[in-house]
């Protein structure tokens, strides 16, 4: 198996400006998770989806923050307009069941000027 | 709610010296806990797991025994390698199906 597949790897972008970010979890699993990671703040979980339905979005840190899983094999993370104090790195998990083990991406390193 | 409290870290040893990596949780019920590990520039990676009381996790030299009486999940390494060298996070989870983690510890191990 792939594994779970993030893109892009790297993201540099200016004040101001929309960021989506994706994620193609691993086939068959029915769990996908939105964490970030900064120093400051450590790993935060801002969104996870069962079946492709949003089931808990309180990590989410405000309106300018958005996340969709149209279908079983592929999600966004959408920040408009993004800030300055976004820039961290934004991981995408899956599981096959809750509470079982998540398999993460490789992550997103997202840079906002 | 839930929370995981990790030793401060960050931990520096000497290549084949015996690491510890305290982890104390707060949960209601009866959690699953994991360790994971983070290797520079990579995603997390599940090192190792326990899902009830007594239950000894283990993998690549690494244990953690789920210690109900103490709510720890202690990692443990008789020996550790320059490639340990790494960010190491404890874990719980529950019905909720997230994953609450600490803060994580960085290991660095030196020749």
């Amino acid at each position: 198996d792939a594994g779970v597949i993030q893109s892009p790897r790297h993201e540099v972008t200016e004040m101001g400006q929309e960021v989506t970010l994706r994620c193609k979890p691993i086939s068959g699993h029915d769990y996908l998770f939105w964490y970030r990671q900064t120093m400051m703040r450590g790993l935060e979980l801002l969104i996870y989806f069962n079946n492709n339905v949003p089931i808990d979005d309180s990590g989410m840190p405000e309106d300018r923050f958005s996340a969709k899983m149209p279908n079983a094999s592929f999600s966004t993370l959408k920040i408009q307009p993004s800030e300055p104090r976004d820039s961290a790195v934004y991981f995408c998990a899956s599981s096959r069941t809750g509470g079982g083990t998540q398999y993460f991406g490789p992550g997103t390193r997202l840079t906002v000027t | 709610g839930d929370s995981v409290t990790q030793m401060e870290g960050p931990v520096t040893l000497s290549e084949e010296a015996f690491l510890t990596i305290n982890c104390t949780y707060t949960a209601t019920g009866y959690p699953s806990l994991f360790w994971y590990v983070q290797y520079p520039g990579e995603g997390l990676q599940l090192l190792l797991k326990a899902t009830k009381a007594d239950d000894k996790g283990s993998n690549k030299g690494f244990e953690a025994t789920y210690r109900k009486e103490t709510t720890s999940f202690h990692l443990e390494k008789g020996s550790v390698q320059v490639s340990d060298s790494a960010v190491y996070f404890c874990a719980l989870t529950q019905a909720s199906r997230k994953l609450t983690f600490g803060k994580g510890i960085t290991l660095s191990v030196r020749p």
